[in-house]
């Protein structure tokens, strides 16, 4: 059972546009939610995260927007630039003993800004 | 500040073999994960130690397993290799909530 859905799987934006990327969730005990950066040949790099209690948070170009009732999050990066091209990962954990839970990941969007 | 450090890069095995994976975390975090990025599979959870101790594993058999060094440093050990275990295995360590990764350990079966 896949607990969290991304979409779109692939993604072509213009340099200078807006890329959207969307996320669900099942597990309503998830209280955690980043976004993960990942170049080829590399490891995961943490974005920016957002917890339950807030619906918008911005770091930059980078904004998550997150709808607790829907069950949903997105992460949105203004004035795309041909350096954001990577592949991006939504994820969601839950708090335990003062750390977190291991993060259950979307599959990913291979996300191109053209020049 | 040094991030996370794993080593090999780089491991081929046969099938039927062990492999063993080393990850020496961010100084001054208490907690490693484990996660296998397998092609078409996604990245997957496979272990949280944190002082110490097993806090939680994944959906994996028990031939995966690990522990975490008394300097926070972790190895996972992979028996009875097989060819589908084949895939980029990712460490992240962690203070509190964030979790930052190191560059992974490709692991190739034959």
């Amino acid at each position: 059972q896949q607990q969290v859905k991304q979409s779109p799987q692939s993604l072509i934006v213009q340099k200078g546009g807006i890329s959207i990327i969307n996320c669900a969730y099942e597990n309503t005990a998830f209280d955690y939610f980043p976004w993960y950066q990942q170049f080829p040949g590399k490891g995961p790099a943490l974005l920016i995260a957002i917890r339950p209690d807030v619906s918008e948070k911005k770091e930059g170009r980078f904004t998550i927007s997150f709808n607790k009732s829907a069950k949903q999050f997105s992460l949105h990066i203004m004035d795309s630039q041909p350096g954001d091209s990577a592949t991006y990962f939504c994820a969601a954990s839950w708090r335990a003993g003062g750390g977190a839970d291991g993060l259950t990941f979307g599959k990913g969007t291979h996300l191109i800004i053209q020049p | 500040e040094a991030g996370v450090t794993q080593s090999p890069t780089h491991l081929i095995k046969t099938r039927g073999q062990q492999a063993t994976l080393r990850c020496s975390p961010i100084s001054g975090h208490t907690s490693v994960y484990w996660y296998q990025q397998a092609l078409g599979l996604g990245l997957q959870f496979l272990l949280w130690y944190d002082e110490g101790e097993e806090r939680n594993r994944g959906n994996f058999p028990p031939r995966f397993s690990g522990r975490q060094f008394p300097n926070y440093s972790s190895e996972l050990n992979v028996n009875a290799l097989e060819l589908e275990d084949s895939a980029l295995y990712l460490c992240a360590s962690s203070l509190a909530v964030e979790q930052y990764f190191g560059p992974g350990t490709r692991l190739t079966v034959t």
